[in-house]
């Protein structure tokens, strides 16, 4: 199975900070990788596909970038709404890992 | 609007048996692979077993091969996942899980609310 490396596992920042998340596959992913956002008690919603693609209504301010084993999900101003768990999600295969999340919070 | 209706949770003793539903509306059911996806309490999101929406193949993640079971009824819209020989770390939310596409190596593009199966004695 592929194993996915979520860095950091949690972030600190302020309003307005430009923020980064960090996915490394153990083996090529090509651009198969989606982003989730998961607040306390709630089920995940879809941020990013394919590495980059933005899913219908969410914010421009969040990006994704990179591909094989490397993949990045950018929060270019971060704002009080986006206090949350990120996850990555590889698809590369029908056998899913995701990374292990990482907790963003607001100073 | 998609919605996606999870039903069955609850407690169970180690070893025992669970069935979790899920009523899927608001598209067409048959058409897209269905998911189930798992968190244990405090813990990240864990991938449990796919059936593709084009000839029902299934796939299971290895900590469950051989005791949960998935399966479709395409003519009421739902999402089955049986589940025997329950051990604790089976404890956790249960999200039914629609994937973007028919093929299953895919992602998740509507979740669930998720329900809660806790396994202890």
């Amino acid at each position: 199975d592929i194993q996915m490396t979520q860095s950091p596992s949690t972030l600190s920042a302020s309003v307005g900070d430009r923020v980064t998340i960090t996915c490394r596959a153990s083996q090529s992913i090509s651009t198969w990788l989606a982003w989730y956002q998961q607040k306390p008690g709630k089920a995940p919603k879809l941020l990013i596909y394919k590495a980059s693609s933005l899913e219908s209504g969410v914010p421009s301010r969040f990006s994704g970038s990179g591909s094989g084993t490397e993949v990045t999900l950018t929060i270019s101003s971060l704002q009080p709404d986006d206090s949350a768990t990120y996850y990555c999600q590889q698809y590369n295969s029908y056998s899913w890992t995701f990374g292990q999340g990482t907790k963003v919070e607001i100073k | 609007e998609v919605q996606l209706l999870e039903s069955g949770g609850g407690l169970v003793q180690p070893g025992g048996s669970l069935r979790l539903s899920c009523a899927a509306s608001g598209f067409t059911f048959s058409s897209y692979a269905m998911s189930w996806v798992r968190q244990a309490p405090g813990k990240g999101l864990e991938w449990v077993s796919t059936i593709s929406g084009s000839d029902g193949s299934t796939y299971y993640a290895d900590s469950v091969k051989g005791r949960f079971t998935l399966s479709r009824d395409n003519s009421k819209n739902t999402l089955y996942l049986q589940m025997n020989s329950l051990r604790a770390e089976d404890t956790a939310v249960y999200y039914c899980a629609k994937l973007k596409w028919p093929i299953v190596a895919t992602f998740v593009d509507y979740w669930g609310q998720g329900t809660l199966v806790t396994v202890s004695s």
